[in-house]
């Protein structure tokens, strides 16, 4: 079945560690989108990359890096940097060149910072 | 992009047509209205969209108002599955990627 998959759902860390979010998609789509989301509140995005190896800063990059190095992945890293990490973190994909193609998200990861 | 006002939240009862609407008077001419939804703690779902012209596709219809500042997401048959967070987002046509500017969304509830 194609889709995006995020690992793990869930995620503990303690104050200061850096962590390594997963996004993996098999639906052969050029750009990927990360999304942070705080409760009760829409998406607001934080990096986005049309092609490998290329990326954009969305509206809230600070404390964040990404990569990607290859199509279907687009790993984000929340650093020790990111004032409050504590947040459901969501990957999307899109294909390009077609209008606008919706996107297409994955399950989400629930990040909590202890 | 248009900023969107939608209410905070709506009930719908089982098997009853919801309308959910929406207010983007600012919108311009190469925009267009997407709807999707998030069920809780899962990944937002495309719905819909459209330009000017009303929509209809399994799961939902789209009517756009002639002005286009306002349209309405219409779930024919709610079901308790149609419970879920729906967002209305006006997005440029002028490139063929990029964000999706969610704002707080609708809570549509669907009742038995």
């Amino acid at each position: 079945d194609g889709g995006i998959t995020q690992s793990p759902k869930y995620l503990f860390r303690k104050e200061g560690q850096n962590v390594t979010l997963s996004c993996e998609q098999n639906l052969n789509h050029d750009a990927m989108y990360w999304y942070r989301q705080d409760p009760g509140q829409g998406l607001r995005l934080i990096y986005y990359s049309q092609i490998v190896n290329d990326f954009q800063k969305g509206d809230i990059a600070e404390g964040y890096s990404v990569s990607r190095e290859k199509k279907e992945s687009f790993p984000l890293t929340v650093t020790s940097a990111q004032k409050n990490p504590t947040a459901f973190y969501l990957c999307a994909s899109s294909p390009l060149g077609q209008g606008l193609p919706e996107q297409f998200f994955g399950p989400g990861t629930r990040l909590t910072v202890l | 992009d248009a900023k969107t006002t939608q209410p905070p939240s709506m009930d719908c009862a089982e098997g009853r047509a919801a309308n959910l609407p929406c207010n983007h008077s600012t919108i311009s001419g190469n925009e267009y209205v997407y709807w999707y939804r998030q069920i809780h703690s899962q990944g937002p779902q495309y719905i819909i969209h459209g330009l000017k012209n009303n929509e209809t596709n399994e799961m939902a219809s789209l009517i756009i108002t002639e002005d286009r500042k306002s349209s309405t997401l219409i779930l024919p048959h709610a079901t308790l599955r149609d419970t879920a967070v729906y967002y209305c987002i006006v997005r440029s046509g002028g490139t063929s990627y990029g964000k999706l500017t969610f704002g707080q969304g609708t809570i549509l509830t669907v009742h038995p």
